[in-house]
């Protein structure tokens, strides 16, 4: 069945450091993909997502490429700060659309330092 | 509403009772969805409706668990003879016929003692 492998956490970082989580999955047909973030004492909120082969999808500095040819979606930042401090998901959704049941990963935990 | 409401935002229950959660979701999102998360896992499925009706139940993991939503709007999941593996956050999103991802609700937190 479809699933997501996302790199294990915890990572620290420095502040205005770079950062990368690597995202894989493996999908029948075409799955739209995405990150969510969850900060501390929050719900899940959507960071990003692409549909289809090559979007790029980009919010609040963040960016993530869907690579087919490599079942990718590596989530990347240029310069991190304190208040990305938070968990990150990588989700897929089966059957390609919005309605439909997310399949995620672990998480990924992520705490930046000033 | 703004957003995707649940309540209660805690709850706590002996081994066996019977448990109800609800979601309020966001006004005109005719998709809902049911998920629950264990500490250190990403959300599992559980139910999504489109309408009033469930359009995928597989995920729920045994007839201890049951969801409706029989107007279309709020949808409850009901909990039959809860059990300690039971204990985790549940969440409920929604989301507009084909436009952008889910938004969720904060979720609620069920410990089953």
């Amino acid at each position: 069945g479809d699933s997501v492998t996302q790199m294990e956490g915890p990572v620290t970082l420095s502040e205005e450091a770079f950062l990368t989580i690597n995202c894989t999955y493996t999908a029948t047909g075409y799955p739209s993909l995405f990150w969510y973030v969850q900060y501390p004492g929050e719900g899940l909120q959507l960071l990003l997502k692409a549909t289809k082969a090559d979007d790029k999808g980009s919010n609040k500095g963040f960016e993530a490429t869907y690579r087919k040819e490599t079942t990718s979606f590596h989530l990347e930042k240029g310069s991190v700060q304190v208040s990305d401090s938070a968990v990150y998901f990588c989700a897929l959704s089966d059957r390609g659309g919005n309605n439909r049941k997310l399949i995620w990963g672990l998480g990924t935990s992520l705490a930046v330092n000033p | 509403g703004a957003g995707v409401s649940q309540t209660p935002s805690n709850k706590v229950t002996e081994k066996g009772k019977y448990v109800e959660l609800r979601c309020d979701p966001i006004s005109g999102h005719t998709a809902l969805y049911w998920y629950r998360q264990s500490l250190g896992q990403g959300p599992e499925f559980l139910i999504y409706f489109q309408g009033t009706g469930a359009a995928d139940d597989s995920g729920l993991p045994n007839d201890r668990f049951f969801a409706v939503r029989p107007e279309g709007s709020v949808s409850t999941l009901k909990i039959q003879r809860t059990e300690r593996g039971d204990s985790a956050v549940y969440l409920c999103a929604s989301s507009l016929t084909g436009v952008g991802g889910y938004t969720f609700g904060s979720g609620t937190r069920l410990t089953v003692v």
